[in-house]
């Protein structure tokens, strides 16, 4: 079961940054956040993650609260390629396979 | 490029018919997954493999079969077993062991039984 709750859509205009929040309260120690997104039709695209400390990547940035139980996963930029799912999902790190929970997203609409 | 390649993109098959769905990776990855997604639902794990020669079943993993003869591949064969196959089948891997396993994804195969 997905230990993760997102609203389950989100509008923003193009141009604008996109900011997409996750709780995520009953979050362990050891694990990690991670956010990927899907396009219709496409296979899950990594985007980022974070374990306490705040992340940015050339595609997005991770701010996590300081008691660790949300999150918040910016695109500052946001273009109409960025219309997709947005997974937020919680999960020990360096643990070997194991398998990816993805729960509903939020089904995120850049507008032009 | 390195990536995570799926072939076909789409498969249509009679039923009762096995099909096998390719999936190759340049990642010099260890671990390789195979995922089912149907409409509107969430991603449910198939099989995994840490390694050459070994893999595990994962949450659904009845009516499928897999081997992993290569690190590169890890193919998926549905067999006429499987009661609901026609779904989107995503293929991943990541680094293993890691402190960074980070799933990557393939594009998917669509795979519709008529």
């Amino acid at each position: 079961d997905a230990k993760t709750t997102q609203p389950p859509s989100m509008d923003c205009a193009e141009g604008r940054a996109a900011n997409l929040p996750c709780n995520h309260s009953t979050i362990s120690g050891n694990e990690y956040v991670y956010w990927y997104r899907q396009i219709h039709s496409q296979g899950p695209q990594y985007i980022i993650h974070g374990l306490k400390n705040n992340e940015t990547n050339e595609m997005a940035s991770l701010i996590i609260t300081e008691d660790r139980k949300s999150s918040t996963l910016i695109l500052p930029h946001a273009t109409l390629r960025d219309t997709a799912v947005y997974y937020c999902i919680v999960r020990v790190g360096g643990q070997g396979a194991q398998k990816l929970v993805f729960g509903q997203g939020t089904r995120l609409t850049i507008n032009p | 490029d390195g990536g995570i390649t799926q072939s076909p993109k789409y498969l249509f098959r009679k039923e009762g018919q096995n099909v096998t769905l390719s999936c190759e990776q340049n990642l010099n990855h260890d671990a390789m997954y195979w995922y089912r997604q149907d409409p509107g639902q969430g991603l449910r794990l198939i099989y995994y493999s840490q390694i050459v020669n070994d893999f595990q079943k994962g949450d659904i993993a009845e009516g499928y079969s897999v081997s992993r003869e290569k690190k590169e591949s890890f193919p998926l064969t549905v067999t006429s077993a499987q009661k609901n196959p026609t779904a989107f089948y995503l293929c991943a891997s990541s680094m293993f062991p890691a402190s960074s396993d980070t799933q990557y994804f393939g594009p998917g195969t669509r795979l519709t039984v008529l």
